[in-house]
């Protein structure tokens, strides 16, 4: 059973950049049906879609962040990383990990998160 | 403004059922599968529903997942206290290239 923990700061002052690490273990980064994302969610809203990394490096970000997000892996360090930059206080969020899984059929995108971190708090601040 | 569009509550009594509907388009729930999550208070959100309808191992044959067209539907059946939680559809957006999520339906148990 694959689990993820994210760790990184709990606070981060406005304009700065936020940083988390998503650490696996129980599975390989290196599976070819997997995707490694990051998803965030607002106190008392809805789950928002943040982007992805492949084994390969490859991404897909979210189009309303990509301008200010960048994620990367580490397949050796079983480890994929979030940075955000110029943060505000509307990116106060619990930011959870989570791994995708992701099959093409028919021209269909099936893909779902299988597994997800407990989520980590970040609160930006002036 | 969620790309999918859920109802923000539903209720029902113990042992009664409850239908969740997702509305999206043809670049998301027209054009690929659905997945639904549930999230119970204060901690992560859990796969409930993958690939239009089915179940991981250990989610009860209660919860059921269907889709047509650009919509779908999660139905409770026998309604539980414990399943009072935020339920949450998406689907891949070729559109967009990423997951969209819908906004979220509270279910209460009366």
């Amino acid at each position: 059973q694959v689990q993820l923990q994210e760790s990184g700061p709990g606070q981060v002052k406005t304009s700065q950049t936020l940083s988390l690490t998503c650490t696996v273990s129980g599975g390989s980064l290196n599976s070819g049906d997997s995707y490694w994302s990051w998803i965030r969610q607002p106190a008392g809203k809805g789950l928002e879609w943040i982007g992805r990394v492949f084994r390969s490096g490859a991404t897909n970000y979210n189009p309303s962040l990509e301008t200010r997000i960048t994620i990367s892996i580490d397949t050796s360090k079983r480890q994929f990383s979030l940075k955000l930059s110029s943060v505000t206080a509307a990116d106060t969020a619990v930011y959870y990990c989570a791994r995708e899984r992701a099959y093409y059929y028919n021209s269909a995108t099936s893909n779902w998160f299988d597994s997800w971190g407990q989520g980590a708090l970040v609160t930006v601040s002036p | 403004q969620s790309v999918l569009t859920q109802p923000p509550s539903a209720s029902g009594a113990p042992g009664q059922r409850v239908t969740i509907s997702c509305s999206g388009s043809s670049s998301n729930i027209g054009s690929n599968t659905v997945n639904w999550y549930q999230q119970l208070p204060g901690t992560a959100p859990k796969v409930l529903i993958y690939i239009d309808n089915q179940r991981p191992s250990g989610v009860p044959d209660r919860f059921s997942g269907s889709k047509s067209g650009t919509s779908a539907s999660l139905v409770i059946s026998g309604l539980l206290s414990e399943d009072e939680a935020y339920y949450y559809c998406a689907a891949w957006d070729d559109s967009l290239t990423g997951v969209v999520f819908g906004g979220g339906t509270k279910v209460t148990v009366l």
